[in-house]
């Protein structure tokens, strides 16, 4: 497909227990972004993945989160011991260099 | 500290008039913002982008104008169309990079 897809689309998990989001962006976009959107809540920035650069970090919420890219194709969003407040649609974007960013479908996190 | 405020959770719309969305922002250094819409149950589409060296951007039925000097910007829908229902998102950024999101506004068009 030409989109950025997101798998699973719905995870449910246990508080403590840890989760991995895949995130397949669009051929060619140099940058990729995860977001995490909460309840009632606006889209909250996570993580910034641009080409070889060091990752903008700034937006993680604890050290229990982390993320990876692979050169400039997936990512992976690790939620380690998953607390009740990580429940959350997690949202992931890519773009070209200093263009609009286009998102996936979103994978729907709920910790029980 | 919510950097970028839309203050209106939600808004209804006879079919045919104009919808007007608005948002506010704090952060000066922001210089480009865009508008996004969100349907339940998928990821949020692009609709349109300015830059703060414009004061208008025009897409078919969409315009969005920003008033600087007020940190101010809106989007216009005209005509607004029941496809239109949807949340609208307002986001910024100070260079083309991480954005920083409103909460929304619920748009419902009235048929």
């Amino acid at each position: 497909g030409a989109g950025v897809s997101q798998s699973p689309s719905n995870k449910v998990t246990e508080k403590g227990k840890d989760v991995e989001l895949r995130c397949d962006p669009i051929s060619g976009h140099t940058a990729l972004y995860w977001y995490r959107q909460r309840l009632g809540q606006g889209l909250e920035f996570l993580i910034y993945f641009q080409g070889n650069s060091a990752p903008d970090k700034s937006g993680l919420p604890s050290d229990r989160f982390s993320a990876e890219r692979t050169g400039e194709s997936v990512s992976t969003l690790t939620i380690q011991r998953t607390q009740q407040e990580d429940s959350a649609v997690y949202l992931c974007a890519s773009s070209s260099t200093l263009e609009t960013q286009y998102f996936g479908p979103g994978t729907r996190l709920l910790v029980l | 500290d919510q950097q970028v405020k839309q203050n209106s959770p939600s808004l209804s719309v006879q079919e045919g008039r104009i919808s007007i969305l608005n948002c506010d922002y704090t952060n000066s250094m922001f210089d480009y913002f865009l508008w996004y819409k969100k349907y339940p149950a998928e990821g949020p589409t692009f609709l349109i982008s300015i830059s703060s060296i414009k004061d208008k951007n025009e897409d078919g039925r969409f315009t969005v104008f920003l008033n600087k000097s007020a940190k101010h910007l809106s989007l216009h829908i005209v005509p607004s169309q029941p496809g239109d229902s949807a949340v609208y998102f307002c986001a910024a950024s100070p260079k083309l990079g991480k954005l920083t999101f409103g909460t929304g506004t619920r748009l419902t068009i009235i048929p």
